[in-house]
């Protein structure tokens, strides 16, 4: 079974560009969490998805940030324009159905924003 | 709201010894606790989880952790470090939502566990 895959592992962008990071979760899987890890700060929970509908995006950092979950297949995280700030590590993780707890997770993108 | 506290950035125990690394929660509602390890260059994985049950959990790589409601603490241990074992581990809760699966996860800021050979 092929885990949570991510793309692409590393990105480097310029302030004010537009970056589409991309999840594909394990097959079947209904939940999708997208997280980031800033420089030297702990691993913050951005948005859920349950199957294609936004559950919980209390942690998105503003309007400059939009996820999709595309049929409740693959996610997309899109940062539009780019910030300095934005720069940092963002995991997708998924986990099966209601009543799962074990999130599974990718290996990460990489973004720097210069 | 839930906050998870780990106790030393950094850890540092020779091969063979014990590994205690520490982990409080505080959360509203009886929280689901884990530990994740990530490994140089790889993504996060699950060691370990509690959820419900025997508060004394065991996980891969011969690592456990208890849960003590008393202590509001799931603390990490392993009996005898090895080499292999040099990584971050994180400890993180969650809390059940509506549709009865687990919200995101709050983590601890991390701790690198270094082993001395």
């Amino acid at each position: 079974e092929a885990g949570v895959t991510q793309f692409p592992s590393h990105s480097v962008i310029e302030k004010g560009q537009t970056v589409t990071l991309r999840c594909d979760p394990i097959s079947g899987h209904d939940n999708l969490y997208w997280y980031r890890r800033v420089m030297g700060k702990e691993i913050k929970f951005l948005l859920h998805f349950v199957k294609e509908s936004k559950q919980d995006e209390s942690g998105m950092p503003n309007n400059r940030f939009l996820a999709e979950r595309t049929g409740g297949t693959y996610s997309t995280l899109k940062v539009q324009p780019a910030e300095l700030e934005d720069s940092g590590v963002y995991f997708c993780a998924s986990s099966q159905d209601a009543g799962s707890y074990e999130q599974y997770f990718g290996p990460g993108t990489r973004l720097t924003v210069t | 709201a839930q906050s998870v506290t780990q106790l030393g950035s950094h850890v540092s125990v020779s091969e063979g010894a014990l590994v205690l690394l520490r982990c409080n929660y505080s959360s509203s509602v009886p929280p689901y606790l884990f530990w994740y390890v990530q490994y140089p260059n790889q993504g996060l994985q699950l060691l370990l989880k509690y959820t419900t049950g025997a508060t004394l959990v065991k996980g891969i790589n011969g690592f456990e952790a208890e849960f003590k409601k008393s202590e509001t603490s799931f603390h990490l241990t392993k009996p005898s470090a090895h080499m292999s074992d040099a990584a971050e581990y994180f400890c993180a809760s969650s809390e059940a939502y509506s549709g009865g699966g687990a919200d995101g996860l709050t983590f601890g800021k991390g701790t690198h566990l270094i082993i001395q050979p």
